[in-house]
């Protein structure tokens, strides 16, 4: 079973500011298969990138995905308000069985 | 507008089964994957399994001799059982949506219910 670790447990942050978010995978992830969500309290996820690197429909280009094999990254740029938020990467392996990380929050700094 | 809304009972007693059912509006059911995905009081997201239109499954091996996902198209629900459930099974549950394309990849979770909090306490 892949195993993914998210870095930095917690990030404090500005708005206007840069977010850097870290998704590790125990073993080699299919790019096409790594994922990343926004939650927000109360509230159930919402998918932001698909792919590794392709935003969901709606999602504002200041979210941007990067990284393969077992080393992926989500990007925001210019935090908004909004964003300020809990962020998982998942992925899912050739027999489809799906895990997420254990996320990463972004509180205000 | 896709929706998904999840019902059943909110609390459930030890060693009893938890049943929920997830009724899906704007959506066809077909070439779908249908999700439970849960979540422990402040704890992260967990997937559960998936049931897609065929009627295959596909669980967690942690809950695997626990779970089972079955789909009524005719209904446009899909449905949870848990069984013998314990106090660690405290959780809101989550249905959600998933595109599975022929080459490998996908379009996970991209719809999802509001969820709906299970307590296993007697």
């Amino acid at each position: 079973e892949v195993v993914l670790t998210q870095s930095p447990v917690t990030l404090s942050l500005s708005p206007g500011e840069r977010a850097t978010l870290s998704c590790r995978a125990s073993q080699n992830v299919r790019s096409r298969s790594l994922a990343w969500f926004q939650q927000k309290p109360g509230q159930a996820p919402r998918l932001l990138i698909f792919g590794a690197s392709n935003r969901a429909t709606g999602v504002p280009d200041r979210f941007s995905g990067r990284g393969s094999w077992t080393d992926f990254t989500l990007i925001i740029d210019r935090l908004e308000p909004e964003d300020f938020a809990v962020y998982f990467c998942q992925q899912y392996d050739t027999s489809l069985i799906f895990t997420f990380g254990p996320g990463t929050k972004i509180d205000l700094k | 507008q896709v929706q998904l809304q999840e019902s059943g009972p909110g609390l459930v007693k030890p060693s009893e089964t938890l049943s929920l059912t997830c009724s899906v509006s704007g959506s066809s059911m077909m070439k779908f994957y249908w999700n439970w995905i849960r979540q422990a009081p402040g704890k992260g997201l967990e997937w559960v399994g998936y049931v897609n239109s065929s009627g295959n499954t596909n669980y967690n091996p942690s809950l695997k001799s626990r779970v089972s996902i079955s789909i009524d198209t005719s209904k446009d629900q899909f449905s949870l059982e848990l069984m013998s459930v314990t106090a660690a099974d405290t959780a809101v549950y989550y249905c959600a949506r998933t595109t599975y394309f022929a080459d490998g990849s996908s379009y996970p979770f991209d719809f999802w219910g509001q969820g709906t909090l299970v307590s296993v306490s007697s």
